[in-house]
């Protein structure tokens, strides 16, 4: 089971520079989502989406910019890097928004971005 | 919005013992909570959940403990064990959002 995957694990960037995290999942399921997560903090929600096609504004959305073209694939840019992006990335998706028991959100492996 | 944190960043614990890691929460109109466990070098793994209608849920060897009334909830681990040792984040999700707090991290001693 391949669940949520990210591409790349590691990367560093200069300061400017664009890029793309790419997930994807193969549970079918609706609704995906981007956090972060700095040093022993908690994760902070960037982006979500609810559907292909549909995506919002999470707390910490600027400087960011996600795309849901299909179902399985939630991909999350980074425009113009700067230094305070640097931060541990995660996708995530689950079956539906509200959480009850048995709709886990389940995540990917994380993203280690670097901008130097 | 919901404001969710853990008491204690760092616990010590005894192979073998009970782990306590606790969590407040601000937002009184959160419903839902979860229980994740973070691997080092990976992504956060569901451990338990329980919805805001309900006070004591169990799992194997973990029990989540809610307490509505001062707004905290509890993970209790049964004989811990090395494979235990992470990092435990609280959620609480009130509308669409689950907040998540700092984490604790777990270490075991044999």
């Amino acid at each position: 089971n391949a669940g949520v995957t990210q591409t790349p694990k590691f990367r560093i960037l200069k300061i400017g520079q664009s890029m793309t995290l790419q997930c994807t999942q193969d549970m079918n399921h609706n609704y995906m989502y981007w956090y972060r997560q700095d040093p022993g903090m908690g994760l902070k929600l960037i982006y979500y989406s609810v559907g292909a096609g549909i995506t919002d504004k999470g707390e910490v959305p600027n400087g960011y910019n996600v795309s849901r073209s299909t179902t399985e694939d939630f991909p999350l840019r980074l425009e113009l890097a700067a230094p305070s992006q640097t931060s541990v990335y995660f996708c995530a998706s689950s079956l539906t928004l509200r959480g009850s028991s048995g709709n886990t959100i389940y995540f990917g492996e994380g993203s280690w971005l670097t901008v130097v | 919005g919901e404001s969710v944190g853990l008491h204690l960043p760092t616990l010590s614990v005894q192979e073998g013992d009970n782990s306590i890691i606790n969590c407040a929460y601000s937002n009184s109109a959160s419903d839902y909570f979860i229980w994740y466990k973070q691997e080092s070098g990976k992504g956060p793994q569901f451990i338990i959940d329980i919805r805001s209608n309900m006070d004591k849920r169990q799992g194997q060897r973990v029990t989540v403990l809610l307490n509505k009334t001062v707004k905290h909830l509890s993970l209790q681990i049964a004989a811990t064990q090395p494979g235990d040792s992470a990092v435990y984040f609280c959620a609480g999700q009130g509308g669409y959002k689950l907040s998540f707090g700092a984490g604790t991290t777990v270490t075991v001693r044999a």
